[in-house]
């Protein structure tokens, strides 16, 4: 089992451009969640999917944010354009229906300039 | 709007110290609270409480929820250095499988 696999670890980017951060799930959870994590605000939930199907997006901050699921083995979360207080670390995590806890990914820095 | 607190958001201590980290919640249709621990890198579970008054132990980690407090404590017992991180809570309602964290408590175990 290789976990959760996220890409690239980092990324440093600058304002205005776009940005594409991608996510494996382990095979055969069918959620898997999107997180952001900052100093000022923690780990705060911007959208999950359940069977590839977008559930809840409420905690996506705006339009520039967007997310994607094509199949059961890939997520993308896309930043266009970016900027600098989008600067944290994005984290993507699965389950299994009727499992308690979360798998986590390594995690994304990004770091927009 | 669901809400986890956590304190204190930091905290210092020397080995063989006893900590106890706490979490609080506001959680509709509270199903479960959740602890996990996150190092350098992603977060990783510790204890998923679900009853009121149960303690859940793993060695030197234990934890207890009191659903008329709307809160849980994570205590660590004699303290070592690779305890060192991050200490999250999160609640889990009973209408999606989202979980809401906590800023988390971050511990420091200096030798």
């Amino acid at each position: 089992d290789a976990g959760v696999i996220q890409s690239p670890r980092h990324e440093v980017t600058e304002m205005g451009q776009e940005v594409t951060l991608r996510c494996k799930p382990i095979s055969g959870h069918d959620y898997l969640f999107w997180y952001r994590q900052t100093m000022m605000r923690g780990l705060e939930l911007l959208i999950y999917f359940n069977n590839n199907v977008p559930i809840d997006d409420s905690g996506m901050p705006e339009d520039r944010f967007s997310a994607k699921m094509p199949n059961a083995s890939f997520s993308t979360l896309k930043i266009q354009p970016s900027e600098p207080r989008d600067s944290a670390v994005y984290f993507c995590a699965s389950r299994p229906t009727g499992a308690y806890g979360y798998t986590f990914g390594s995690g994304t820095r990004l770091t927009v300039v | 709007e669901d809400k986890v607190v956590q304190s204190p958001l930091s905290l210092v201590v020397h080995e063989g110290d006893t900590v106890t980290l706490n979490c609080s919640y506001e959680v509709t249709n509270f199903r479960s609270l959740l602890w996990y621990k996150q190092e350098k890198k992603a977060p990783t579970f510790l204890f998923m409480l679900t009853s009121s008054g149960i303690e859940k132990k793993s060695g030197r980690l234990s934890s207890i929820l009191d659903k008329k407090e709307l809160s849980s404590i994570l205590n660590i017992t004699a303290t070592q250095t690779g305890d060192s991180a991050i200490y999250l809570c999160a609640g889990k309602g009973g209408s999606n499988y989202k979980l809401t964290f906590g800023k988390g408590t971050l511990l420091t175990v200096n030798p």
